[in-house]
């Protein structure tokens, strides 16, 4: 049962340019939503999260959107640079409803920049 | 201050064998959860854990897989009579409060012959 979906398994974009992934989820109970980045060989790394008490978050040229209605949110990094390449995975826990630290992670997206 | 710590970082089992995977969390860390990945699909979550105390196992297998974080020493998961299932990335975490952001391991690669 998956409760978070990355329908994009890859995303290529030109240095520069804006990426967005995007990441749906169907537990509408969940209510802290979180993003990882992935290198080869290495643990995910903490990107940025949101509270759904909110609809944006930014931390430099990371942006995270929550759509509540839709089930929905988005990781927007602007501009992109060849360090982005990497896997992320979206994550969702419902912290804040219950007290809930366990994590559900979307399959992930690769993301490629391109020189 | 050193990150989450685990290894192996590659191990090979024959069928049957046990596997012992382990983790260090970061200093001051108190809280680990061990979460796998199988390939092409995103972590899961198998069990949450204090020191000396299973908090969480909800997500481990009925059989074969048990956890463990002893007063002293890393946390161990333990896998016996490995299948070629459980081959899979084996990621732990630690944080140093309950809630606090899940700082990540870079895990262990386990594959079962």
């Amino acid at each position: 049962d998956q409760q978070v979906k990355q329908n994009s398994p890859s995303l290529s974009v030109q240095e520069g340019r804006i990426s967005i992934l995007n990441c749906d989820y169907t537990n509408s109970m969940f209510d802290y939503f979180l993003w990882y980045k992935k290198y080869p060989a290495e643990g995910p790394t903490f990107l940025i999260s949101i509270s759904s008490i909110k609809d944006k978050n930014e931390d430099g040229r990371f942006t995270v959107f929550l759509n509540k209605s839709a089930k929905h949110l988005s990781l927007h990094i602007v501009p992109s640079q060849p360090g982005d390449s990497a896997v992320y995975f979206c994550a969702a826990s419902q912290r804040f409803g219950s007290n809930d630290y366990k994590l559900s992670f979307g399959a992930g997206t690769t993301v490629t920049v391109r020189a | 201050n050193a990150g989450v710590m685990q290894n192996p970082r590659h191990l090979v089992r024959r069928r049957g064998q046990e596997a012992r995977l382990r983790c260090s969390p970061m200093k001051g860390h108190s809280h680990v959860y061990w979460y796998r990945q199988l390939p092409e699909e995103g972590l899961k979550f198998m069990v949450y854990l204090q020191k000396e105390n299973i908090i969480d196992e909800s997500g481990m297998p009925k059989e074969r897989f048990s956890a463990e974080f002893p007063k002293e020493g890393p946390s161990i998961l333990r896998i016996q009579q490995v299948v070629r299932g459980d081959s899979a990335a084996y990621f732990c975490a630690s944080s140093p409060r309950y809630l606090d952001e899940q700082y990540f391991g870079p895990g262990t690669r386990l594959t079962v012959t």
